[in-house]
């Protein structure tokens, strides 16, 4: 099915260990997001990308790292995981940022539970 | 400070009732007003979105901002179980560094 996927759904892991988080979305969307969801601080913006190669910095970056080659994928890994990344973690895509735009709704998947023990 | 500040709830009504569901920003520059709702365990989905000042229908649905006040509003009319959800506002200047409130978890019993 066309849409944006993430996987896996569920995850854990040990503190310290590398965690690729995977995003793909089938709209040729240019810009793709990563967003991490926790209780009383809501979705923050970790990282986010305008089009391949190209990658920038959300609200909360340290400790992730993101890659863009193709546009269709937009990976997200943890170096080193700690328990303060036990999370759950939304990719999302729109076609544009342009206010006004027909296409800059933000297009969310369905998330990755990360638990880090 | 969070630039965007949204009451958590709960929020409890009656099937039918009037829902009404606020936030408030910070940052007067902010010209994209955005409400997600958002399923348990799934990612959250574009309710309604507007880029001006005064109200904005879609069917039982209304945004209304109002930028001298800096306050975001969702009234939803009628309401229904299957509205039960958590409902997000998000603001800024575009879609690149949206920032979003925490979410009002609404139930809406029969």
């Amino acid at each position: 099915d066309a849409g944006i996927t993430q996987s896996p759904r569920y995850k854990i892991t040990e503190t310290g260990r590398q965690v690729t988080l995977m995003c793909h979305q089938t709209w040729s969307h240019s810009y793709m997001f990563w967003y991490r969801q926790d209780l009383g601080h809501g979705l923050r913006l970790i990282y986010y990308s305008a089009a391949a190669d190209i990658t920038d910095k959300g609200e909360v970056p340290d400790g992730y790292v993101v890659s863009r080659s193709k546009t269709e994928n937009f990976p997200l890994t943890l170096e080193s995981a700690t328990r303060s990344q036990t999370s759950v973690y939304f990719c999302a895509s729109s076609g544009s940022h342009s206010p006004g735009a027909t296409n800059e709704k933000l297009f969310f998947g369905s998330g990755t539970q990360l638990s880090v023990l | 400070q969070k630039e965007v500040e949204q009451d958590p709830g709960p929020l409890s009504v009656p099937e039918g009732a009037i829902v009404s569901l606020n936030c408030t920003y910070s940052n007067s520059a902010f010209q994209y007003f955005m409400w997600y709702r958002q399923y348990s365990r799934k990612g959250p989905e574009l309710l309604m979105y507007t880029y001006s000042s005064g109200n904005k229908e879609d069917g039982r649905f209304t945004a209304q901002v109002d930028k001298s006040s800096k306050y975001i509003s969702l009234f939803i009319r009628d309401s229904q179980p299957s509205d039960s959800a958590t409902y997000l506002c998000a603001s800024g200047l575009n879609t690149d560094k949206l920032i979003f409130g925490t979410g009002t978890r609404l139930q809406v019993f029969p």
